[in-house]
């Protein structure tokens, strides 16, 4: 059955750096949606990616956030001087359109020390 | 601004109990509502997806219903297993052009043997 990976499942990184997570949508998916959920709070949405752009974003996602599409299977969320409140788990999802079912990836652990 | 309440926060039963968890959200303008599963430090599992014109969902002993027009959903799980044991989240995709899912906190579930 297809699934939505993500790639690192956890990630330890010293404040300030950069961070990239990976994540390979199913691939006859056209929507791609990146969360986050802090340890003991909702899932929250950051930002959806459609025909190679933004489609919609949150208020969290402000300037430190950027999401790519590098190549054809791969959609990656850089974020940018890390902060010690974006330790997250972090979901990539995917749906063939807003209206259809969301899959979601088993999530990247991020640890900011 | 759509904000989505799931009650109980939390529930234990023996096994072999029908139960009902609840979902409630404050703007009845939506596309779809999207009801999952999600283990203690794992990704998100989609149970049953209902759209805005849809009543009822049902897949396996998980039934899912909708009422609109009051804001209301529920899932029913109809002779719960030790494996049903997890955290039931409830999602919404808002109208508006919202591609992004609003998600309740959850109802952590715990089935006893």
């Amino acid at each position: 059955e297809p699934e939505v990976t993500q790639t690192p499942s956890h990630q330890v990184t010293q404040m300030g750096q950069e961070v990239i997570l990976r994540c390979v949508p199913i691939s006859n998916h056209l929507y791609f949606y990146w969360y986050r959920q802090i340890l003991g709070q909702k899932v929250e949405f950051l930002v959806s990616f459609y025909n190679n752009e933004i489609s919609e974003k949150s208020e969290i996602f402000d300037d430190q956030f950027s999401v790519e599409r590098p190549d054809g299977s791969n959609f990656t969320l850089k974020i940018r001087s890390t902060k010690l409140e974006d330790s997250a788990m972090y979901f990539c999802a995917s749906s063939q359109t807003p209206n259809t079912e969301a899959f979601f990836g088993q999530g990247t652990r991020l640890t900011v020390v | 601004k759509q904000e989505v309440t799931q009650i109980p926060a939390a529930l234990s039963v023996p096994e072999g109990e029908n139960l009902v968890l609840n979902c409630s959200f404050t703007d009845s303008a939506i596309y779809n509502l999207q009801w999952f599963r999600q283990d203690p430090g794992k990704g998100l599992t989609s149970l049953l997806l209902i759209q805005s014109s849809q009543r009822e969902q049902t897949s396996g002993r998980l039934n899912a219903s909708l009422d609109k027009s009051s804001g209301r959903s529920t899932l029913y799980i109809a002779a719960s297993q030790p494996g049903d044991s997890a955290t039931y989240l409830c999602a919404v995709r808002s109208g508006g052009g919202a591609d992004g899912l609003t998600f309740g906190k959850g109802t952590h579930l715990i089935i006893q043997p």
